[in-house]
């Protein structure tokens, strides 16, 4: 199944925050978050593992929640550059016998506006 | 190469013609995935290989799409008797560690008339 972003769009002004949950009824082995530029490839921020480790690099947070089966990504004292469409892609726990090997479900996506 | 390379990165195809689109991962990264991407919707997984195999081709819609990897490195999808349904952009991306997270190409978009 594919896993539910809230909110669908999101419209701010340069300087606030802004908060992109994901949520899941399968129980996760990680959680990745990329961000799409209109006519780009998918650029990865953050992967969160069952267990709480968490890989990622620049200037954004995020949280798993494993008894929600949810994770949120925070993005904070927005720039016009964080403008796109914010993806989650989830692996199921359990996948290739217990293997994970990265194969995501992407969930429809959140575009994302920092206006001046 | 520095990043994930996909050719062409536009192609218009008759409906019924056969299609070949090619990925050239990063160098040394073993593990190769396509995804499809249709116009608004998010990236539907396709199919994954490790090295040259392919141990999760449950993505493909049909046995109208193959797709092979040769030499651990480049990969072609192809798509057989092309459909207007199969028109999108279809993204390659390679990892050397799936808990590192993806290197994503910037897609091939299929438009099949």
């Amino acid at each position: 199944q594919q896993p539910v972003q809230s909110p669908q769009a999101v419209i701010l002004r340069e300087g606030e925050d802004a908060v992109i949950n994901c949520s899941s009824s399968k129980a996760l082995y990680s959680v990745h978050w990329y961000r799409q530029k209109h006519g780009e490839a998918p650029v990865f921020l953050m992967i969160l593992l069952k267990g709480g480790e968490q890989k990622g690099h620049d200037k954004i947070s995020a949280s798993f929640n494993e008894k929600k089966q949810q994770s949120s990504l925070y993005l904070t004292a927005s720039q016009l550059s964080y403008s796109g469409t914010y993806f989650c892609g989830t692996e199921r726990w359990g996948n290739a016998g217990g293997t994970s090997y990265g194969k995501l479900t992407f969930g429809q996506g959140t575009i994302l506006t920092v206006h001046p | 190469g520095a990043g994930v390379s996909q050719s062409p990165s536009n192609k218009v195809t008759e409906k019924g013609k056969d299609v070949e689109l090619r990925c050239d991962p990063i160098s040394g990264h073993t593990a190769l995935y396509w995804y499809r991407q249709s116009l608004g919707q998010g990236l539907e997984f396709l199919i994954y290989f490790q090295g040259n195999s392919a141990p999760d081709k449950s993505g493909l819609p049909s046995d109208r799409f193959s797709a092979e990897r040769t030499g651990g490195s480049v990969s072609t999808l192809t798509i057989q008797r092309t459909q207007q349904e199969d028109s999108a952009v279809y993204l390659c991306a390679s990892s050397f560690d799936p808990n590192y997270g993806y290197t994503f190409g910037s897609g091939t978009r299929l438009t099949v008339v």
